[in-house]
């Protein structure tokens, strides 16, 4: 079954702990993207990542570290340093990064901090 | 630089009628278009795209959008809307960057 895997869907956190999104793509596709989603504020992207062992910050990159050191996965974690990370994550991905590909996009996670 | 503006935070239809979700972009090239929906809770799903081919665009379920430079503009359509059309609409460019600029999204409440 191809896609986009987002683990967990539902994630809880107390303040002042760092926590990581799963994201998982078995589309072979070489891009890679983070975005953040606050109600009445779209998408905010906040990491991306074209190629393995690369990636670039977003808009709203503070706070917030992500890896690629493979081509399937690209986690990202919140770190206490975000002030308000209680919002739904949507993972992301690209063919080739190119203006005329559209974007997947994986089911999403709800983190909550407590 | 580009920007997306959606016009309308939430449209209201009843069930049948025609449905009309405004969106104009700003781009210092020529722009690949597109809409995606989300139901709740969910991801986004691509509705349909315009990459400087044909300006009127079908997409998945009715849906169509068309592409006017003149307005800079490209509005979605639909002839008939169906309570499953419910969810949020977001307008998206690309004009030659690595990342797309999403409008704000329009909430679509069908009534039956």
């Amino acid at each position: 079954d191809g896609g986009i895997t987002q683990s967990p869907k539902y994630l809880f956190r107390k303040e002042g702990q760092n926590v990581t999104l799963s994201c998982e793509q078995n589309l072979n596709h070489d891009a890679m993207y983070w975005y953040r989603q606050d109600p009445g504020q779209g998408l905010r992207l906040i990491y991306y990542s074209q190629i393995v062992n690369d990636f670039q910050k977003g808009d709203i990159a503070e706070g917030y570290s992500v890896s690629r050191e493979k081509k399937e996965s690209f986690p990202l974690t919140v770190t206490s340093a975000q002030k308000n990370p209680t919002a739904f994550y949507l993972c992301a991905t690209q063919p080739t990064p190119s203006s005329y590909n559209e974007q997947f996009f994986g089911p999403g996670t709800r983190l909550t901090v407590l | 630089a580009q920007s997306v503006t959606q016009l309308d935070s939430h449209v209201s239809v009843s069930e049948g009628t025609p449905v009309l979700l405004r969106c104009n972009y700003s781009s210092s090239y020529s722009p690949s278009l597109f809409w995606y929906v989300q139901h709740p809770n969910k991801g986004l799903q691509l509705l349909l795209k315009y990459t400087s081919a044909a300006t009127l665009v079908k997409g998945i379920n009715g849906f169509e959008a068309e592409f006017k430079k003149s307005e800079t503009s490209f509005h979605l359509t639909k002839p008939s809307a169906h309570m499953s059309d419910a969810a949020e609409y977001f307008c998206v460019v690309n004009s030659g960057y690595s990342t797309l600029t999403f409008g704000k999204g329009t909430m679509l409440l069908v009534s039956p």
